[in-house]
């Protein structure tokens, strides 16, 4: 079936450092793939998405690449802040009525 | 714009008793509904969903159901809450057609 499969956390960096989360998925189709963050005690809210092979969703600083050769969707961000402090859902999405399907989140901890 | 509200936010209830979460769309016609469970330290568990008025597909057999008597209510119940069933309860929506769902600001259940 489909899935998604992201690194396991937790993550901990430095104030600045460079992030890169890894997500990579098996579908039987043509997902459309997402990024959501939630912080602490919140709901989950969308922070990118892409829809075809070699689209780039950005926001935030944030980045990730759909990329169809390698099944892969890694989240990166150039220089993180102590507010990036989440944990982090990679997601597909089939066309119709199906549900997204999610990983298992990765939590993400920025130190100053 | 389109919204979603989900409540209570916060509930402490002992076991064996009811429990009834809401969940209103405003802004949309006939979205697709969700309910996912988030226990303690892991990943996005979903719980059921709904294309349509009276349309409920379960994800996981338990003691939990839902109900849609309205195009955008989505309510999640139980008759006899277990320990087991603490956790953040999150509701989401997505539109009809589209590949993005959006979530609720969740609600916290500690069964004790």
């Amino acid at each position: 079936g489909d899935s998604v499969t992201q690194m396991e956390g937790p993550v901990t960096l430095s104030e600045e450092a460079f992030l890169t989360i890894n997500c990579t998925y098996t579908a039987t189709g043509y997902p459309s793939l997402f990024w959501y963050v939630q912080y602490p005690g919140e709901g989950l809210q969308l922070l990118l998405k892409a829809t075809k092979a070699d689209d780039k969703g950005s926001n935030k600083g944030f980045e990730a690449t759909y990329r169809k050769e390698t099944t892969s969707f890694h989240l990166e961000k150039g220089s993180v802040q102590v507010s990036d402090s989440a944990v982090y859902f990679c997601a597909l999405s089939l066309s119709g009525n199906t549900p997204l399907v999610f990983g298992k989140g990765t939590r993400l901890s920025v130190i100053a | 714009s389109q919204t979603i509200h989900q409540w209570p936010a916060t509930l402490v209830q002992p076991v064996g008793s009811p429990l009834s979460l809401e969940c209103t769309v405003e802004g949309t016609s006939n979205p697709n509904l969700y309910w996912y469970r988030q226990a303690a330290g892991r990943g996005l568990q979903l719980l059921f969903y709904s294309v349509g008025i009276g349309q409920i597909s379960s994800e996981v057999p338990q003691n939990l159901s839902a109900s849609r008597p309205q195009d955008r209510q989505f309510i999640l119940s139980s008759k006899k809450l277990l320990l087991s069933d603490s956790g953040f309860y999150l509701c989401a929506w997505r539109g009809t057609g589209g590949n993005t769902i959006y979530f609720g600001e969740g609600s916290w259940l500690t069964v004790v």
